[in-house]
């Protein structure tokens, strides 16, 4: 497997503009994580979702953050309208689980790097 | 909020010398997980323990739990400049049932000087 891929890399767009970042999962993996890694406030978990279906969106920082999972091997975030402050780099993560009510390893994408101008 | 709180915020040392990070966490936990960062990369796993575990060894790590503290520890001996990342640990924030989710702290940065 080629582990979790996210698409594109990087972005830079104006604000206002639409942003929609993508992820494709481990094969197999039932849990996927949204994530935020800013300097000032370290890595953020924006939302969760097991067996496609969204568990915990409370990170989601407001209503211009949201997120979907279509199916097992495909979600995004999209942010609408962007900001300035929205800058940051998003990563998405899977994992198997939970089993036995908890989580093994998550396994990482890159990461998007967002520049909002 | 933030689940797991690593300490100390950023370490330096010389190769060869051990590194120690610790993690202090707020509620009952199943596992507690460390990661490793290297600059612009993801996240990647290096070692879990789990709740019912004390001291778990992988390597050149070692890391201890102490449940009734609340706290876990990651020693790196005989460091390397290749060491030199961000150290992450992650706890599980329990819904009930078989349900939760990785709360990950804001990280040791640890410099290893050759």
């Amino acid at each position: 497997d080629a582990g979790v891929i996210q698409s594109p890399r990087h972005e830079v767009t104006e604000m206002g503009q639409e942003v929609t970042l993508r992820c494709k999962p481990i094969s197999g993996h039932n849990s996927l994580f949204w994530y935020r890694q800013t300097m000032m406030r370290g890595l953020e978990l924006l939302i969760y979702f097991n067996n496609n279906v969204p568990i915990d969106d409370s990170g989601m920082p407001e209503d211009r953050f949201s997120a979907k999972m279509p199916n097992a091997s495909f979600s995004t975030l999209k942010i609408q309208p962007s900001e300035p402050r929205d800058s940051a780099v998003y990563f998405c993560a899977s994992s198997l689980g939970p089993g036995q009510g908890a989580f093994t390893e998550a396994f990482f994408g890159q990461g998007t790097r967002l520049t909002v101008v | 909020s933030q689940q797991g709180e690593e300490d100390p915020q950023a370490l330096s040392i010389q190769e060869g010398e051990n590194a120690t990070m610790n993690c202090s966490y707020k509620t009952s936990i199943n596992n507690l997980q460390w990661y490793r960062q290297n600059s612009g990369r993801g996240l990647v796993h290096l070692i879990l323990i789990r709740s019912n575990e004390r001291e778990k060894h992988s390597g050149r790590l070692r890391v201890t739990l102490d449940t009734s503290k609340k706290s876990s520890s990651l020693l790196i001996t005989a460091s390397r400049a290749a060491d030199t990342a961000s150290y992450f640990c992650a706890t599980v924030k329990n819904y009930g049932g078989s349900q939760g989710n990785l709360i990950f702290g804001k990280g040791t940065k640890l410099s290893v000087k050759p």
